[in-house]
C-alpha cells in the first residue's frame, strides 16, 4: 500500500515550458487535492477533485490545469511554467469523510 | 489578513519542557479543525483534530474556542522527536476546502 505518490520528485524548467504533475493514491479516496507550498505562506489550495469526474478551482487556480483521469489518478498541468511558479507541490487525498489528509512527498519545482 | 494565523516561531525549548501554540481563523464557515505535523522537506502528516471539548493524545492537547475564533495545542515533555512544524488546519463547511496556517516551528534542544 503505497498511499499517494507523485512523480517527478524534483524538476527544472525555464519559463514558458510545459509540464504535468503526476499523482496517484491507493487508497480508493473520492477525493484529491493538489496544494503548493511557498515560505511563510502555509500550503494553498491550487485545484480539487470531490469525486471522479469533477475539478474545482481552489485558492490559487490561474496557470493550471487538472485532469482527474480516474478514481486513482489526477495530474496537474503547468502550460506555460513561470518563475512565480516555483514552488513544492504536495497532492493529497481524503475517503468520503473527508477527516484525514494524506499527502504525497511533494514535487519541488524550480521555474527559471 | 490570512484567514489562519500562527505565530511562525521559531520555539527553541529544551527537552521535558512544556510548549504551547495558538492558532487564529478569521472564516465563520470553519466547520472542522486539526493540526498537522510536516518535518523539514517532506509531506504534513495529521496531528490530532481538536474537538471544542478539548482532547489529548499522551503528550498533545488541543483546546478549540469556536467564540473566540482559536485553537490551541499544548506539548508537554517535549522531545528531540517533536523538533518539526505544526500546521493548523481548518476545513470549511462542504467539507473541500482546507485552509492551511503557515506554521509554526519547533526545535527541542538535549
Amino acid at each position: 500500500n503505497a498511499g499517494v505518490t507523485q512523480t517527478p520528485k524534483f524538476q527544472v524548467l525555464k519559463t514558458g515550458q510545459s509540464m504535468t504533475l503526476q499523482c496517484a493514491q491507493d487508497m480508493n479516496h473520492n477525493s484529491m487535492y493538489w496544494y503548493r507550498q511557498d515560505p511563510g505562506m502555509g500550503l494553498r489550495l491550487i485545484y480539487y477533485s470531490a469525486s471522479e469526474g469533477t475539478t474545482d478551482k481552489g485558492e490559487v487556480p490561474n496557470g493550471y490545469n487538472v485532469s482527474r483521469l480516474n478514481k486513482r489518478e489526477f495530474s496537474l498541468r503547468l502550460e506555460s511554467a513561470a518563475p512565480s511558479q516555483t514552488s513544492v507541490y504536495f497532492c493529497a487525498s481524503t475517503n468520503r469523510g473527508g477527516y484525514e489528509q494524506y499527502f504525497g512527498p511533494g514535487t519541488r519545482l524550480t521555474v527559471t | 489578513r490570512k484567514e489562519v494565523e500562527q505565530d511562525p516561531g521559531p520555539f527553541n525549548v529544551p527537552e521535558g519542557a512544556t510548549v504551547a501554540f495558538n492558532c487564529t481563523y478569521s472564516n465563520s464557515a470553519s466547520q472542522s479543525f486539526f493540526w498537522y505535523r510536516q518535518d523539514c522537506r517532506k509531506e504534513p502528516k495529521l496531528l490530532m483534530s481538536v474537538y471544542s471539548s478539548g482532547n489529548e493524545d499522551g503528550r498533545f492537547t488541543a483546546q478549540l474556542n469556536r467564540a473566540s475564533q482559536y485553537i490551541s495545542l499544548l506539548i508537554r515533555d517535549s522531545k528531540l522527536s517533536d523538533s518539526a512544524t505544526y500546521l493548523c488546519v481548518v476545513r470549511l463547511t462542504g467539507g473541500f476546502k482546507t485552509i492551511f496556517g503557515a506554521g509554526t516551528r519547533l526545535f527541542v534542544k538535549a
